[in-house]
């Protein structure tokens, strides 16, 4: 497996304000993953974000909502941009090794 | 895209006693199929995963079987205990250009009663 960790654990802020989630890995991967996990729901892929390539968006997802950074192989910031109160969520990254991905502790955001 | 539907949602169960949890995914393409458990505040954790190419994994108390004709795969946790009490989710990945991407199902919550 792989120490994943994340900045904030936790934040609450103003609508129409960003944040940005840092996730930080003990060792170099290739695959890196941010996902939404809303109140009491399942984990949705915001998108996938892979060293030296743009990073990929699920349907429903938007490069301007939600830019990504990936400047190396241990390190990834997830944006949230012009937050609204639906915005208020768990936001998780994880890493790929091999087939097996597991998740940073997580950030929870909420927008007043 | 890959669609995964898990059953039960809420599935309550005394000390001892066996849970089992079904999933169905829809893209036969799918050959990666992990489970996940989350307890309540905390991120989810691997537990078990099986890949396509095998029928059946055992790790102590759980299980999972696949069956890739009719494109479903299920946990098995035998003689629960209370601090098996999680949020449980299955989910799906297939290879490709998809690689590595998952795809959850909707979680089971599972209650075991002392």
């Amino acid at each position: 497996s792989a120490v994943i960790s994340q900045k904030p654990s936790r934040d609450i802020c103003q609508r129409g304000t960003s944040l940005t989630i840092q996730c930080q890995v003990d060792s170099q991967v290739t695959m890196m993953f941010w996902y939404r996990q809303q109140p009491g729901q399942s984990l949705t892929l915001i998108a996938t974000a892979n060293q030296g390539s743009e990073a990929t968006y699920e349907s429903g997802f938007v490069i301007d909502k939600f830019p990504i950074s990936r400047p190396n192989l241990t390190f990834s910031t997830l944006t949230v941009s012009n937050m609204s109160p639906e915005d208020s969520s768990i936001y998780l990254c994880s890493v790929g090794l091999g087939d097996e991905q597991f998740f940073g502790p997580g950030t929870r955001l909420t927008v007043l | 895209g890959e669609n995964v539907e898990q059953h039960p949602s809420t599935l309550s169960v005394q000390e001892g006693d066996s849970a089992v949890i079904k999933c169905t995914y829809s893209d036969s393409a799918s050959n990666y199929f992990p489970w996940y458990k989350q307890e309540l505040g905390k991120r989810p954790q691997l537990i078990i995963d099986i890949r396509s190419n095998v029928g059946e994994k055992k790790d102590q108390r759980i299980a999972v079987t696949l069956n890739k004709t009719a494109k479903h795969f299920s946990l098995h946790i035998t003689e629960t205990q209370p601090e098996d009490s999680a949020v449980y989710f299955c989910a799906a990945s297939s290879g490709g250009t998809s690689y590595g991407k998952l795809t959850f199902g909707q979680g089971t919550i599972l209650t075991v009663h002392p």
